[in-house]
């Protein structure tokens, strides 16, 4: 079936970097388009980011761009979120989302997600 | 980007009905029928429950459904159950090829 695992995760400092990684399988990864979406504590989701199946578009939340680059291998099957410049209020769960085939504009399929905390 | 807005909290008892609202603007809910709803039970990833606008996935009840009209979307979930009682958050993609979601509405059954 299909699943998605995310990893990377961990405390932080303000202004360090971290990349989170997302390991799928179940489904034909390079053919469906990703995304990022977040969690803060006791908070609403917020979108982060998305990235075609061919890793030729990628588009970001205002709250993040610049500062987040999201990527993907699919030779590896991986999704990766590459984040520098952290700051305090980017501290949240961090679920991988799978779209869903064709010219559908939803998400269908979450990982269980990775807790990123940014303290000093 | 703002958030999308909606009731912070909504309530009802076993058997009723009741209908969530997503208020967003021309760019996104009402430029496009690419409206989704989560549900979110506590401790647990999100579900969709319904996507462009008005479909359900296989394996969701009928008894949610889901409609818009202008900048409005709403959730309806009719025959309410104690399985419903949840966090709800509506989804719409947008004119600059992002997605926002909605604050969140907490579902309580009496």
């Amino acid at each position: 079936q299909v699943q998605l695992v995310e990893s990377g995760g961990g405390v932080v400092q303000p202004g360090r970097s971290l990349r989170l990684s997302c390991a799928a399988s179940g489904f034909a990864f390079s053919t469906y388009g990703m995304h990022w979406v977040r969690q803060a504590p006791g908070m609403g989701l917020e979108w982060v980011a998305v990235i075609a199946y061919d890793g030729s578009n990628q588009f970001y939340a205002d709250s993040v761009k610049g500062r987040f680059t999201i990527s993907r291998d699919n030779s590896r099957n991986t999704l990766y979120l590459q984040m520098n410049s952290l700051r305090r209020e980017d501290t949240a769960v961090y679920y991988c989302v799978k779209a869903p085939p064709g010219p559908n504009y939803y998400m269908d399929v979450w990982g269980p997600g990775t807790t990123v905390t940014v303290s000093s | 980007q703002s958030a999308l807005t909606q009731p912070a909290s909504v309530s009802g008892s076993p058997g009723q009905s009741i209908t969530i609202s997503c208020t967003g603007s021309s760019s996104d809910v009402g430029g496009y029928d690419y409206v989704s709803w989560y549900q979110q039970i506590p401790g647990k990833v999100p579900k969709v429950m319904i996507y462009h606008v008005t479909k359900r996935p296989s394996g969701v009840s009928d008894r949610f459904s889901g409609s818009k009209s202008g900048n409005t979307a709403s959730l309806t979930i009719s025959g309410l159950q104690a399985e419903d009682e949840a966090d709800y958050y509506c989804g719409s993609y947008t004119r600059r090829s992002t997605w926002l979601f909605g604050g969140g509405t907490k579902l309580t059954v009496l």
